[in-house]
């Protein structure tokens, strides 16, 4: 699986969109892109994924540049719920996911 | 829907003892994933089965840890002896399908701390 560089933390204000980055410059062309979340004391949760296309859903919007080399995933909306630890996850084999350790979103008021 | 059920939640031993870890993945899912998650890390599989067969255990400790799917639903993982190394939470996740959608549905996790 390619490897994939994350800020370790970032803030965002209460209301704003949240833009996290997510560099995976080594993806391949069958490689997707995950991204999960992780709120204290819970287990990870799914938010959305995409191979080529920028994809949208309830939760998210994930924007994936032409070369694949990188991605963003934006939160449109940042409540303090959404405080939490963010995954961006590259892989192949999509029944197993390898977690890094990710960036640490902190949304304050 | 009822998610994926884990227990205990908390569970405090001495080094050399044991314990057991359950968890009830979400009805109909046939694949059931146990990852561990030392403090500050992200999540490592240890062990990954489909119905009641192991697809990889690669990463477990095969010397301390167990695990286990009876009749392809509840799962146990079993850790014996421990290590102070072993303190960390224990997450179960399951997913319906194991082709092309990557979402896993993890549960709350047993944090176990070895003293």
């Amino acid at each position: 699986d390619a490897k994939t560089t994350q800020p370790t933390s970032m803030d965002c204000a209460e209301g704003r969109a949240a833009n996290l980055p997510c560099n995976h410059s080594t993806i391949s062309g069958n490689e997707y892109v995950y991204w999960y979340r992780q709120i204290h004391s819970q287990g990870p949760q799914y938010i959305i994924h995409g191979l080529k296309n920028n994809e949208t859903n309830e939760m998210a919007s994930l924007i994936i540049t032409e070369d694949r080399k990188s991605s963003t995933l934006i939160l449109p909306h940042a409540t303090l719920r959404d405080t939490a630890v963010y995954y961006c996850i590259v892989t192949y084999n999509t029944d197993k996911l390898i977690f890094g350790t990710g960036t640490r979103l902190q949304v304050f008021p | 829907e009822a998610g994926v059920a884990q227990s205990p939640r908390y569970k405090i031993i001495e080094k050399r003892q044991s314990v057991a870890f359950w968890c009830n993945p979400i009805s109909g899912h046939a694949t059931l994933y146990w990852y561990q998650q030392i403090l500050g890390q992200g999540p490592k599989l240890l062990i990954q089965f489909q119905n009641n067969g192991v697809v990889d255990d690669s990463q477990l400790p095969k010397d301390r840890f167990s695990a286990e799917r009876l009749k392809g639903v509840d799962s146990t993982l079993k850790i014996q002896p421990a290590k102070l190394e072993d303190s960390a939470v224990y997450l179960c996740a399951s997913s319906l399908v194991v082709t092309n959608t990557g979402e896993l549905f993890f549960g709350e996790g047993s944090r176990l701390t070895v003293l």
